[in-house]
C-alpha cells in the first residue's frame, strides 16, 4: 500500500504571496490532518478533515485554510505569507473514527521557505 | 500551553547503553503514540498505546502507558547508531478526533 504523499516537497515563496500544498492519504483512509513543524514550536496541529468536513481546527490565523475532496485528497492554503510561516508542513492520514486508536501516518512533508 | 512535556530534550550516548525517554502531562489521553523522525522527513509511527498500564515491546524498544493515561515512557535497550533520531510522543484527548498534541521531542544521538 502506498504511503501518504505530499507535493511539492520543497517550496520557496516571498512575503505576501500565497501557497497551496497538496496531500494524498493512504488508500482507504478518510481522515486527513495537517501540522506545522518549526524548531521553536515543534509540531502544532493546523486542522483535521473527515469526509470533506473540517472536524477540528488549531490555533492559527485565518490565513491558513484547507479543504478535503471526495476522494479524501486534501489541500491547505496559506495566504499573505509571512516570514514566520517558514516551516515543514506535514500531512497525516488515518482510517477515521472506526480506527479507535487515533493512529496517524505521516507524509514526508513540504518544506516551505518564505523570503 | 504545552500539554505534553518530554524529557530529556537531548541525549547523546554510546552504542550499547540503555536509555529512557519520558512523556508527561496533567491531561488524560485516550491514546498515545510514539514516533521517530529523521531530518527532512515525516514522523514514522512506532507504537500506539490505548490502555492504562499497557506495555508494548518492539524489538529493543519498550513502551509503557501510565495507569492514569497521563504519561508514557520509551525505554531503549542496547542502543545502536540506527536508533539516532528525534523521538516524539503524541496524545489524543478524544477518540472522536485525530487531533494529536505533540510532545517537545527528544533528540537522540547514538555514537558507535
Amino acid at each position: 500500500k502506498a504511503g501518504v504523499t505530499q507535493t511539492p516537497r520543497y517550496l520557496i515563496k516571498t512575503r505576501g504571496q500565497q501557497v497551496t500544498l497538496s496531500c494524498s492519504p493512504i488508500s482507504g483512509h478518510r481522515s486527513v490532518s495537517w501540522y506545522q513543524q518549526t524548531p521553536g514550536q515543534g509540531l502544532q496541529f493546523l486542522f483535521e478533515y473527515f469526509s470533506e468536513t473540517q472536524r477540528n481546527k488549531g490555533n492559527f490565523p485565518g490565513r491558513f485554510s484547507g479543504r478535503q475532496f471526495s476522494n479524501s485528497r486534501s489541500e491547505m492554503n496559506v495566504s499573505t505569507l509571512e516570514l514566520g510561516d517558514s516551516a515543514l508542513y506535514l500531512c497525516a492520514s488515518s482510517p477515521g473514527r472506526t480506527s479507535g486508536s487515533n493512529e496517524q501516518f505521516f507524509g514526508p512533508g513540504t518544506r516551505l521557505t518564505v523570503l | 500551553t504545552q500539554l505534553l512535556e518530554q524529557s530529556p530534550q537531548f541525549l547523546s550516548i554510546q552504542e550499547g547503553e540503555n536509555l529512557t525517554v519520558y512523556c508527561n502531562s496533567s491531561s488524560v489521553f485516550s491514546s498515545l503514540q510514539w514516533y521517530r523522525q529523521e531530518p527532512g522527513e515525516g514522523p514514522v509511527l512506532l507504537v500506539t498505546v490505548v490502555t492504562g498500564g499497557e506495555v508494548k515491546k518492539l524489538k529493543r524498544l519498550t513502551f509503557q502507558f501510565g495507569d492514569a493515561r497521563k504519561d508514557s515512557s520509551l525505554h531503549i535497550t542496547a542502543a545502536q547508531p540506527g536508533d539516532t533520531g528525534l523521538y516524539l510522543c503524541a496524545g489524543a484527548l478524544s477518540y472522536n478526533t485525530d487531533k494529536l498534541i505533540f510532545g517537545t521531542g527528544t533528540r537522540l544521538q547514538v555514537f558507535p
